[in-house]
């Protein structure tokens, strides 16, 4: 079973870039559709966007001017950046396996928890 | 964005008793490829989401033969034939039909 694990800073400023790297371990990265999602507290998990290994991308439209997400595949790992954050961005951010050829969302990662604040 | 509505958002459950949680869908969730990814997920407090049930009927590796998905088109249904403490938690549907995946606002599971 491939294993995901979300790395990055836990506290972000206001108007700053929030920057979140997953590690996937246990498998390739390569031939799978890999995403971002963020659950703010008590409310239900938000898909921010997901990258193909080969690099194409596909954002929320809700959050697209503000996201990027890039893949390096020699490190087994893929990354989310989102700027200009608010405290409506202060959430748990989670890795996700998202297409695995026959269904979604099947790995995740343990989270974690991004709070932007002064 | 399709919008999934789920009820009830709260039930409180007997051990032992079944359940059943309904995943309403704004469009019809069949792809072009005439699959239909509707999932469910169980969330235990301070865990991540677990996927139970993918492409609205097939249970995942692990999950126990008492939880079952039903459905199809735009109405699909989560039942625990018997519930025990340990499905405590908050159960999630999900859409992967739509380039914009989506989720249901939740239903919370507690023990009566």
């Amino acid at each position: 079973q491939v294993q995901l694990q979300e790395s990055g800073p836990g506290l972000v400023k206001p108007s700053e870039t929030l920057s979140l790297t997953c590690t996937v371990s246990g498998g390739s990265i390569s031939g799978y559709y890999w995403s971002w999602i963020r659950q703010p507290p008590g409310n239900r998990p938000e898909w921010i966007g997901q990258i193909y290994y080969g690099g194409s991308t596909n954002y929320n439209p809700s959050l697209d001017s503000r996201v990027t997400i890039s893949v390096d595949t020699s490190k087994n790992q893929f990354s989310l950046r989102l700027s200009s954050v608010t405290a409506a961005d202060t959430a748990v951010y989670y890795c996700v396996r998202d297409w695995d050829g026959d269904s979604h969302f099947d790995s995740w990662g343990q989270g974690i928890l991004v709070t932007v604040s002064s | 964005d399709v919008v999934l509505t789920q009820s009830p958002l709260s039930l409180p459950v007997t051990l032992g008793q079944p359940a059943s949680i309904s995943c309403r869908s704004s469009q019809s969730l069949v792809h072009s490829n005439g699959n239909t990814y509707l999932n469910w997920f169980q969330q235990r407090p301070g865990q991540s989401p677990r996927r139970l049930i993918y492409k609205v009927s097939n249970r995942d590796s692990g999950v126990p033969d008492r939880f079952s998905g039903s459905g199809s088109g735009t109405d699909f249904t989560l039942k625990i034939s018997r519930v025990e403490t340990e499905d405590v938690g908050v159960y999630y549907c999900m859409q992967g039909t739509s380039r914009i995946r989506t989720f249901g606002q939740g239903t919370k599971v507690e023990i009566k």
